[in-house]
């Protein structure tokens, strides 16, 4: 069965340093979703692409958070510089097409520390 | 706004008996509904979701849920628990019109006992 990888699965960094988190979707998914989870909370969406394109970035902390999809294929999502508040589990979905009953497939994650 | 609210962080019970996760939502229009389990260090699996047509939705691992438009609820029931039901469970909701974008609720963590 496909699945949505991510890596690293861990990343310990201290504060003010850059990180990056890679996702690789579902082939063929032209939807990408970045979400943070902060640890007792759920999901909440950063960045949603649809192919290439940026469809909702609304949540996103642009004046250290960026993220990309060239190809539209795989996705990277970047911190610079880290804050300790950033620390949160990283999560990469995709979905087929993008609309509102599609279901969203989870990577396994990402685990950020910033000390 | 639109919001999801999960009544109980945590939730515990006895392996076999009836396992009940409540989720509630708040919309000026009607939703698309889901439940996801997470199990420890992993990413969300899909349980089932509610997109139109009969409002008792059936999903993996034997649980089920039910729409119910007047209470604004979609709870989550399993009828006999099993020890590897322990996980961390959210409801989320979209909305037509949109990108699909998922607002999670605050999860319920459930503990099964033996």
């Amino acid at each position: 069965e496909a699945e949505v990888a991510q890596s690293p699965r861990y990343k310990i960094t201290e504060k003010s340093q850059a990180v990056a988190f890679w996702c690789d979707p579902i082939s063929g998914h032209a939807t990408l979703y970045w979400y943070r989870q902060i640890l007792g909370q759920g999901p909440e969406l950063l960045v949603q692409f649809q192919d290439e394109s940026v469809v909702d970035d609304s949540q996103l902390p642009k004046d250290r958070f960026s993220a990309e999809r060239l190809k539209g294929v795989d996705s990277t999502l970047k911190i610079q510089p880290a804050e300790l508040g950033d620390s949160a589990m990283y999560l990469c979905a995709s979905s087929f097409a993008g609309t509102s009953t599609d279901t969203q497939y989870f990577g396994p994650g990402t685990r950020l520390t910033v000390l | 706004a639109q919001s999801v609210t999960q009544l109980g962080s945590h939730v515990s019970v006895s392996e076999g008996a009836l396992v009940l996760l409540r989720c509630n939502y708040s919309s000026s229009v009607p939703p698309y509904l889901f439940w996801y389990v997470q199990y420890p260090n992993q990413g969300l699996q899909l349980l089932l979701k509610y997109t139109t047509g009969a409002t008792l939705v059936k999903g993996i691992n034997g649980f089920e849920a039910e729409f119910k438009k007047s209470e604004t609820s979609f709870h989550l029931t399993k009828p006999s628990a099993h020890m590897s039901d322990a996980a961390e469970y959210f409801c989320a909701v979209s909305f037509s019109g949109g990108y699909n974008k998922l607002i999670f609720g605050a999860g319920t963590r459930l503990a099964v006992h033996p």
